[in-house]
């Protein structure tokens, strides 16, 4: 089966710019979840999705962040405008009811210049 | 505030030792995993534990959940260069499907 896939693998790209990044969940999983992790903060939650919908958007840090899952076997993350300070590794992962194990993919590395 | 308190923060032990990480809270968490991340790659589940007291074995890897279900530690044993990673423990907390991570030990095992 295939894992939680996610895009780009890595993004460099100037402060100002869009930023999106996209997440495939595992077929079948229900809740979906946006991680950043630095090393200054380790893995944090920005935003949890269950069925779709948007649960939990506490951790998003400001207004330039939005999440959306317009569809059960999509997702994104954009960053407008991006700004240096958002460099980081940012993961998606997924789980099926009753929670399970979170299952995560290989993370987007961004790099705002 | 961080929630989750793991410590050491970095260990390098050579092959064949043993040794024990530690993750630490005042919170109360109803079920505690601990996860392996590799460089370049996204965190990887080892053990769900979620009794008081629980203690679970995976091979050369003991977990134990403390009995206030505030705290747990990992054990490893005559540990090899594979063992090599980061180590993260997560707390759930009531019927929450919020993971909050700790930041993580990051173990280097020399040959």
């Amino acid at each position: 089966d295939a894992g939680v896939i996610q895009s780009p693998r890595h993004e460099v790209t100037e402060m100002g710019q869009e930023v999106t990044l996209r997440c495939k969940p595992i077929s079948g999983h229900n809740s979906l979840f946006w991680y950043r992790q630095t090393m200054m903060r380790g893995l944090e939650l920005l935003i949890y999705f269950n069925n779709n919908v948007p649960i939990d958007d506490s951790g998003m840090p400001e207004d330039r962040f939005s999440a959306k899952m317009p569809n059960a076997s999509f997702s994104t993350l954009k960053i407008q405008p991006s700004e240096p300070r958002d460099s980081a590794v940012y993961f998606c992962a997924s789980s099926s009811p009753l929670n399970q194990p979170q299952h995560f993919g290989d993370g987007t590395r961004l790099s705002i210049l | 505030t961080q929630l989750l308190e793991q410590s050491p923060q970095f260990l390098s032990i050579q092959e064949g030792e043993n040794l024990t990480v530690y993750c630490n809270s005042s919170s109360v968490f109803s079920s505690l995993q601990w996860y392996r991340q590799e460089p370049g790659e996204g965190p990887v589940l080892l053990v769900t534990v979620v009794t008081g007291g629980e203690v679970k074995k995976l091979k050369r890897l003991t977990f134990q959940f403390g009995d206030a279900r505030k705290d747990s530690s990992l054990h490893i044993t005559a540990a090899q260069p594979g063992d090599t990673g980061l180590y993260l423990c997560a707390g759930a907390q009531g019927g929450s499907e919020k993971l909050v991570f700790g930041k993580g030990t990051k173990l280097t095992v020399n040959p």
